[in-house]
């Protein structure tokens, strides 16, 4: 089953500006993981917050986490046309061993 | 550098004949999964090797085997591909548990003939 489902399903911004895509999941969580995905490759990991973690970052990207909400947030700062992927947010599942993905975003970046 | 390899990265294969893809990996990781990802869509968890303890998903179907050498190989058994198996194959690894960020090959797209 699908946990996370991210919004919007395709954004489109101008070089330089900052970009956000947003995950919301159904259960509870232990931690939140957020990939990139470049046209035809695998998928690269990003960053991965906790649930007793409220923000993370990493160079240009920052996530947050609301666990009230069941929602996180991928904010990517001054965006490159390099940027321009899919973006999909993942969760556990509890006591599964596993990762559940989210339909992803679709992150296209003007130069 | 330490990566996951898939072979091919394009196969192509006809209806009903049987199609193998291998992944490596020289990350020593002890857990290895296959995904399916269809055309736009989120990628589909298969199954996943914990060292040698395979785990089926409950939804994958029973023309999808899995192998698991040794430690650094793995690979996905097709044994009678239909049109919708078309898709990108992904394998990927981590050093187990839920927890740790997991590390993609760059798949092999399918086609079927």
């Amino acid at each position: 089953s699908q946990q996370g489902e991210e919004d919007p399903q395709a954004l489109s911004i101008q070089e330089g500006e900052n970009a956000t895509m947003n995950c919301s999941y159904k259960t509870s969580i232990n931690n939140l993981q957020w990939y990139r995905q470049n046209s035809g490759r695998g998928l690269v990991h990003l960053i991965l917050i906790r649930s007793n973690e409220r923000e993370k970052h990493s160079g240009r990207l920052r996530v947050t986490l609301d666990t009230s909400k069941k929602s996180s947030s991928l904010l990517i700062t001054a965006s490159r046309a390099a940027d321009t992927a899919s973006y999909f947010c993942a969760t556990d599942e509890g006591s599964a061993r596993q990762l559940t993905f989210g339909s992803g975003t679709q992150l296209t970046v003007l130069p | 550098d330490a990566m996951v390899i898939q072979n091919p990265r394009y196969q192509v294969t006809q209806f009903g004949k049987p199609v193998t893809l291998s992944c490596s990996q020289t990350l020593n990781h002890n857990v290895m999964y296959w995904y399916q990802q269809k055309s736009s869509q989120a990628p589909k968890l298969l199954f996943h090797y914990y060292d040698k303890d395979f785990n089926n998903e409950a939804d994958t179907p029973d023309n999808f085997q899995s192998r698991r050498p040794n430690t650094s190989f793995c690979f996905l058994d097709i044994r009678s591909p239909g049109l919708g198996d078309a898709a990108m194959y992904l394998c990927a690894t981590s050093r187990g548990g839920i927890d740790q960020p997991q590390h993609f090959g760059d798949g092999t797209r399918l086609s079927i003939l």
